[in-house]
């Protein structure tokens, strides 16, 4: 069973709306996520990490979390065409600090001029 | 730019090829992993490296995949036999040695094997 699940898989919204990206763990070893996101023919660029219960903003992005419920979000607000691209979840073991990242199955997002 | 660079961008091998790419983490960072991602864009993590010493491998890797990171020189990842099945996306990242510390990843190296 995945261990990190995206939804929804695929997302349109209009220019200048919000976006809303969700994931949730099935392991309460994943202490640490993070939001990355891949235009196509290029590799995943970290967007946020978060760490802690609550929100976490930067700019027109904001991630939550909720440690209990293992589930994160972002939150992308006045969307822009270059907003469209993969949007990864990924997440680390907590005492690990070697840990690779598990990745959730990608949000493929799309924003309509 | 991506601060951890990959090479060849492309890569086209014939089965029973032998298929390199090299990566360049960045500078500084000890820690390193390949991922292969599918055309169903999910990740694999396949090994890491902390310095030059093995950290975690996955089985197909011990078998057909090599891969070593030598101090003052590129790390590399190599299948020694190409199978089609190996047609991906190979991505490099790298980060420091702290639990928080964010990955960065390069552009890739896309391989197909024809």
């Amino acid at each position: 069973q995945q261990k990190v699940q995206q939804s929804p898989e695929s997302l349109s919204v209009p220019e200048g709306g919000m976006a809303s990206l969700n994931c949730t763990s099935s392991d309460r070893n994943f202490q640490y996520f993070w939001w990355y996101r891949q235009h196509s023919g290029e590799g995943p660029k970290a967007l946020m990490s978060i760490f802690s219960d609550g929100d976490k903003k930067e700019g027109r992005f904001t991630a939550h979390l909720n440690k209990a419920s293992l589930h994160v979000s972002l939150h992308i607000r006045d969307s822009q065409p270059s907003d469209s691209a993969l949007y990864f979840c990924a997440a680390s073991e907590h005492g690990y600090n070697q840990g690779k990242l598990i990745f959730g199955q990608g949000t493929k997002l799309s924003i309509k001029p | 730019n991506s601060k951890v660079i990959q090479t060849p961008r492309y890569l086209v091998k014939g089965q029973g090829q032998k298929a390199k790419m090299r990566c360049i983490p960045e500078k500084g960072h000890p820690v390193v992993f390949w991922y292969q991602q599918n055309k169903n864009n999910e990740f694999k993590f396949l090994i890491n490296f902390q310095n030059q010493e093995v950290l975690q491998q996955i089985d197909m890797t011990e078998k057909r995949f090599s891969a070593e990171c030598p101090s003052n020189s590129p790390c590399s990842l190599e299948i020694q036999s190409s199978e089609a099945g190996d047609s991906a996306l190979y991505l490099c990242a790298s980060r420091w040695d702290r639990e928080s510390s964010d990955y960065t990843f390069g552009s890739g190296t896309r391989l197909l094997v024809i």
